[in-house]
């Protein structure tokens, strides 16, 4: 299995709700990856976590929350979002963090709609 | 700070014409450049390192550190490489934290 898998593939929230979005990866790799998408714009990088520790927070705010239950998932909690939230959230993972050379694989991306 | 910069957000080329996607970057230090590719409709993919100086799907793109460049080019497009390009740059060495910054993407578009 070679393939990062997300789910759901869409999400629509309202600003009270809470959901969470789900990422799995059986090829083994070490380190994970959030990535937030806005339309015609180049993936931002929100949060990675290498060995199911929290390695970089790029200063998102507290209404996304990640969690790593193990090496093969991760889970990213949303509540309280704004309509602004409104984007494609793409995971991805690589073998390790810090390997040079490490290709990133990403998923199909969640596109959530904030209502 | 680290900038990856692709000037040109779309690039229209008739089949077979020559193409060059331009990436520009400012990084102090040694970085590593990757292309990646998004197909329509599918997920984001590598297609390119500079470190591995290989050639895949016809292209090619070498690092130009004296320029600050990592321009991906291919003698002669197809219609099937109409996709969004994006470069990007992690620091490498002591100093490599897995993250990957983009490029604004470049939409390639092959006419036939």
């Amino acid at each position: 299995d070679t393939e990062v898998t997300q789910t759901p593939k869409h999400l629509v929230m309202g600003m009270t709700n809470k959901k969470s979005l789900k990422c799995e990866q059986h090829m083994g790799h070490r380190a994970m990856y959030w990535y937030k998408q806005k339309a015609k714009k180049p993936p931002e990088l929100m949060f990675v976590y290498s060995y199911e520790k929290l390695s970089i927070n790029e200063s998102v705010p507290s209404r996304f929350s990640p969690e790593c239950p193990n090496s093969s998932l991760l889970n990213l909690h949303l509540h309280a979002l704004q309509p602004e939230d409104s984007a494609l959230y793409l995971c991805a993972s690589s073998q390790r963090e810090r390997v040079n050379t490490g290709e990133l694989f990403f998923g199909e991306g969640s596109r959530l709609t904030v209502l | 700070a680290q900038r990856v910069t692709q000037p040109e957000k779309l690039l229209s080329v008739f089949k077979g014409a020559p193409v060059e996607l331009k990436c520009n970057y400012s990084y102090s230090g040694s970085p590593e450049l990757f292309w990646y590719v998004q197909y329509s409709r599918q997920r984001l993919q590598l297609l390119l390192r500079h470190i591995s100086r290989e050639s895949i799907k016809g292209f090619t793109a070498d690092l130009n550190k004296g320029e600050t460049s990592f321009h991906l080019k291919k003698p002669f497009a197809q219609e099937e490489d109409s996709a969004m390009y994006y470069c990007a740059l992690r620091r490498s060495g002591s100093s490599n934290t897995g993250k990957l910054i983009f490029g604004q993407g470049t939409t390639l578009q092959v006419k036939p």
